[in-house]
């Protein structure tokens, strides 16, 4: 079974621009969730999503927003572009994403994104 | 919002010295998971604790959940050259929810 992949693995951005983020999970995962790592904050939640809903949300501002398709696959997108906003971007899946036990969450490798 | 502190930050060894970093939280925690990110990598899923003064083993790691549930941690035997990464603890925001928090994580730098 293949892996969550993200594409693209990296990304040059200037200040004031805008970049969406894609992640397909692994086949027959239905929660996706969004991180953002960097050196001064560590691994920070963004926000989850299942069935195409957003059902959790982290302490971003409205310039982080994403979207879950039919398919799971999800996009997130980062508006006005801000240089603070340069870190490495983890996705990670898991079936359905209650939380409990069992569930595990598998990363994808990231797109490291630096804004210039 | 709860929070998870790993000390410590940085540890440098000598290959097989033995390892331990530590997890607390000031709440208690349901459960709590362990992944371990290689330089250049992203996070791998370790382990998962539930219990009360659970105690599971991989190998040369060995992993403990406290029995007030607020704490854990990460021990290796023998370190290997392989085992260079951070370590994170990371627990769910409670109720139904696939939200982790991660600790800040433990850099392991293992010398040959």
């Amino acid at each position: 079974k293949a892996g969550v992949t993200q594409t693209p693995r990296y990304l040059i951005k200037t200040r004031g621009q805008q970049v969406t983020l894609s992640c397909s999970p692994i086949s027959g995962h239905r929660s996706v969730s969004w991180y953002q790592q960097t050196p001064g904050q560590g691994l920070q939640f963004l926000f989850e999503y299942f069935s195409e809903t957003q059902r959790n949300k982290g302490n971003f501002p409205g310039r982080f927003s994403g979207r879950q398709f039919s398919n799971s696959r999800s996009e997130m997108n980062v508006s006005t572009l801000e240089l603070g906003d340069s870190a490495l971007y983890l996705c990670a899946s898991s079936l359905v994403g209650t939380g409990r036990a069992k569930e595990t969450q598998y990363f994808g490798p990231g797109t490291r994104l630096l804004v210039l | 919002g709860q929070q998870v502190m790993q000390i410590p930050q940085y540890q440098h060894v000598q290959e097989g010295e033995d390892f331990t970093t530590y997890c607390n939280s000031s709440t208690t925690l349901s459960n709590i998971q362990w992944y371990k990110q290689r330089p250049g990598g992203h996070p791998v899923f370790l382990i998962q604790l539930v219990k009360s003064g659970e105690v599971k083993k991989q190998k040369r790691l060995t992993f403990q959940f406290g029995e007030a549930k607020k704490n854990s941690s990460l021990h290796i035997t023998a370190t290997q050259t392989t085992d260079v990464g951070t370590y994170f603890c990371a627990a769910i925001d409670g109720g139904a929810t696939n939200k982790l928090i991660f600790g800040t994580g433990t850099l392991l730098a293992v010398q040959p």
